[in-house]
């Protein structure tokens, strides 16, 4: 079955807006990294995230390894928010080093 | 002073043709790898080298071949290529064996291959 999920598959937010994503997982993790994929299709590490709270700029991030869940928070979102958001695991019964990713959460933000 | 870099950013060839795509990382990492993205964004590993050496191999036919002559740099050769390649590949890296080792995966920004 479908080892990572991530919701809503698609997000329409007006400037200013806050939004949370989340991200379901179905077994323990080793490594839980969130990126941002913009609409060049630039790649960028959000957050290293395998259990706890960060926090950096508009953006935050925590996951309940316990309750196999993530969430990336983004608030007063602006227009270069925009692009898919992507939360990828490594569970402890996978191989090493093998991060597998989930659909994404596609985010438009209009102005 | 790009940080993982590979080459060319586009690539569009027709069936059957043999090609490759380079990547080198300024970042001092161990680890090395390539990632998939198909038409649907979704995201699969192919391979990963830690050290020159190969330690994921997924299920991926055998006319890929990575090649890693030293750590910094990860190469991909696909043979007899077919339509069904077509795809964005991203190659990455990360600090230390396995990634979970704290530390973060960093992308190239990709080669959009496209086979006619």
């Amino acid at each position: 079955g479908i080892q990572v999920e991530q919701s809503p598959p698609d997000l329409i937010l007006q400037e200013g807006a806050n939004s949370t994503l989340r991200c379901n997982f179905s077994d323990s993790v080793n490594n839980l990294q969130w990126f941002h994929q913009n609409p060049w299709g630039q790649l960028i590490n959000l957050f290293y995230i395998p259990s706890g709270t960060k926090q950096n700029g508009r953006l935050s991030a925590t996951t309940v390894a316990t309750e196999r869940y993530s969430l990336l928070y983004i608030s007063s979102s602006q227009t270069t928010d925009s692009g898919v958001y992507f939360c990828a695991v490594e569970l402890t019964t996978d191989s090493w080093g093998k991060l597998q990713f989930g659909a994404g959460t596609q985010v438009v933000v209009t102005p | 002073d790009t940080a993982v870099s590979q080459t060319p950013k586009y690539l569009v060839t027709q069936m059957g043709n043999d090609k490759s795509i380079k990547c080198e990382q300024n970042l001092g990492h161990d680890t090395m790898y390539w990632y998939k993205q198909d038409s649907k964004k979704f995201l699969k590993i192919m391979f990963s080298y830690n050290n020159k050496e190969l330690i994921i191999n997924e299920t991926v036919p055998n006319r890929f071949s990575p090649k890693s002559p030293d750590k910094a740099h990860l190469n991909l050769h696909i043979n007899s290529l077919e339509l069904g390649d077509s795809a964005v590949y991203f190659c990455a890296s990360s600090q230390g064996w396995p990634s979970s080792y704290n530390s973060p995966l960093h992308f190239g920004n990709g080669t959009r291959l496209t086979v006619t």
